[in-house]
């Protein structure tokens, strides 16, 4: 079953915006990863961020986790029409590698 | 390196027929391959999780009879959709975990297989 929510569900900015996609999961977690799958393709890994981790960087992208809120969030800075997409978040628990994965969030990137 | 490739990319089949989908890994040994579910515009649902060697072990709510994972080398596991109908027409994605990195939590996807079932 899904670990939790990503919000907001579709996004649409102008190139050149920052966009930032929320994830919110509902038990503890050994790390949280952040995939990128353009449509009808298979999924790529972008960055994954440990349960001991507030922040991490990759490019023009950010992560944060808050473990007290259960929360993570995905920035990226100077969107690009490229970066139009779906963005999962999933989770991994303490028990073993199993994908959780967050319901997404489409973005649209207007050039 | 460690990439995953899936076959066939899109298969249209009659209702009532079985398909069959690999999932490889081309340049790494996989312990862990799992297999996914994704209809449109919604998430990744996990279907099973198979070890090489060993049977699959199923979510719930998945049909082991008609989902038939089998696992034979550390390379391929193979997906096979028996008397498939229309409802099970979907994305199916898989992803292996590298026998090199046992331990870490990194999973590398195949680029799906589109499956519909007229």
């Amino acid at each position: 079953s899904q670990q939790g929510e990503e919000d907001p569900q579709a996004l649409s900015i102008q190139e050149g915006e920052n966009a930032t996609m929320n994830c919110s999961y509902k038990t503890s977690i050994n790390n949280l990863q952040w995939y990128r799958q353009n449509s009808g393709r298979g999924l790529v890994h972008l960055i994954l961020i440990r349960s001991n981790e507030r922040e991490k960087h990759s490019g023009r992208l950010r992560v944060t986790l808050d473990t007290s809120k259960k929360s993570s969030s995905l920035l990226i800075t100077a969107s690009r029409a490229a970066d139009t997409a779906s963005y999962f978040c999933a989770t991994v628990h303490n028990a073993g590698n199993m994908l959780t994965f967050g319901g997404g969030t489409r973005l649209m990137v207007k050039p | 390196g460690a990439v995953v490739s899936q076959h066939p990319s899109w298969v249209i089949c009659k209702s009532g027929t079985s398909v069959k989908i690999e999932c490889r890994s081309l340049d790494f040994q996989a312990t862990t391959m799992f297999w996914y579910r994704q209809f449109p515009k919604q998430s990744l649902m996990l279907m099973a999780t198979s070890n090489e060697g060993s049977k699959a072990t199923y979510e719930q709510g998945v049909e082991k009879d008609k989902f038939l994972i089998n696992h034979a080398s550390l390379t391929l596991s193979t997906l096979t959709v028996t008397s498939a109908h229309p409802e099970d027409s979907s994305f199916y994605i898989c992803s292996a975990s590298a026998l090199e990195r046992a331990g870490t939590d990194t999973q590398y996807f195949g680029p799906g297989t589109r499956l519909t079932v007229l």
